[in-house]
């Protein structure tokens, strides 16, 4: 099956506990993105890969890190992760031309 | 940058009515894409659409990229069709994707 898959689906951590949000895709795809979404603002783009080892930022890339060593996989690296990165995180896919994007199923993340 | 506006921001029909979304973009965008969020938060690609008009059973979108507007509709709503409906547009940026604020759609038996 086609899917974009996201782990853990929740998490609970403190302040300043180093933390990766695991992404993986089966479906070949060159393009993936990191968004969070947050009452009041929607959704948002954190980082987004073009290809293999290619990295952007998106609007809000402060206190993220992201890494596109295969293509398959695009974790996303809180190193010092605070109370306002507190969120509802997804991970995404496309083949980018005429595709549409496909979404994981979120990680709810709770900093305390 | 490029600016989504979607309207109504929130929205409460009856089983069995139908509805249009609206979504507005303030330049020229390479595509644009239509979103279920259901309520277990799960988002769901509804159509990729550009240009043009395209159907898939109950809904159907449309986009006219001149006139920077696209429109969803939804017949025959039912209580499944319920939560929130995002469009978001790639905007020649090479790859950000912006997504407008959401339609919360409430859908009553």
């Amino acid at each position: 099956e086609a899917q974009v898959t996201q782990n853990p689906r929740y998490l609970i951590t403190v302040t300043g506990k180093k933390l990766t949000v695991t992404c993986s895709q089966n479906m070949n795809h060159e393009y993936m993105s990191w968004y969070r979404q947050d009452p009041g603002l929607g959704l948002r783009q954190i980082y987004y890969s073009m290809n293999v080892e290619v990295t952007d930022k998106g609007d809000v890339p402060e206190g993220y890190k992201v890494s596109r060593k295969e293509k398959r996989n695009f974790p996303l690296i809180l190193e010092s992760p605070s109370p306002n990165q507190t969120s509802l995180y997804f991970c995404a896919s496309t083949d980018r031309d005429y595709s549409p994007l496909h979404f994981g199923n979120g990680t709810r993340l709770t900093v305390t | 940058g490029i600016q989504v506006e979607q309207s109504p921001p929130d929205l409460i029909l009856q089983e069995g009515a139908n509805s249009t979304l609206r979504c507005n973009f303030s330049d020229s965008v390479n595509n644009l894409q239509w979103f279920h969020q259901n309520p277990w938060g799960q988002l769901i690609n509804l159509f990729y659409i550009p240009s043009g008009t395209k159907q898939n059973g109950r809904l159907s979108a449309t986009t006219v990229a001149t006139e920077r507007y696209s429109l969803l509709y939804i017949s025959s709503s039912q209580t499944t069709d319920s939560g929130v409906y995002f469009c978001a547009v790639d905007g020649n940026q090479g790859g950000k994707l912006i997504f407008g604020q959401g339609t919360e759609l409430s859908v009553k038996p």
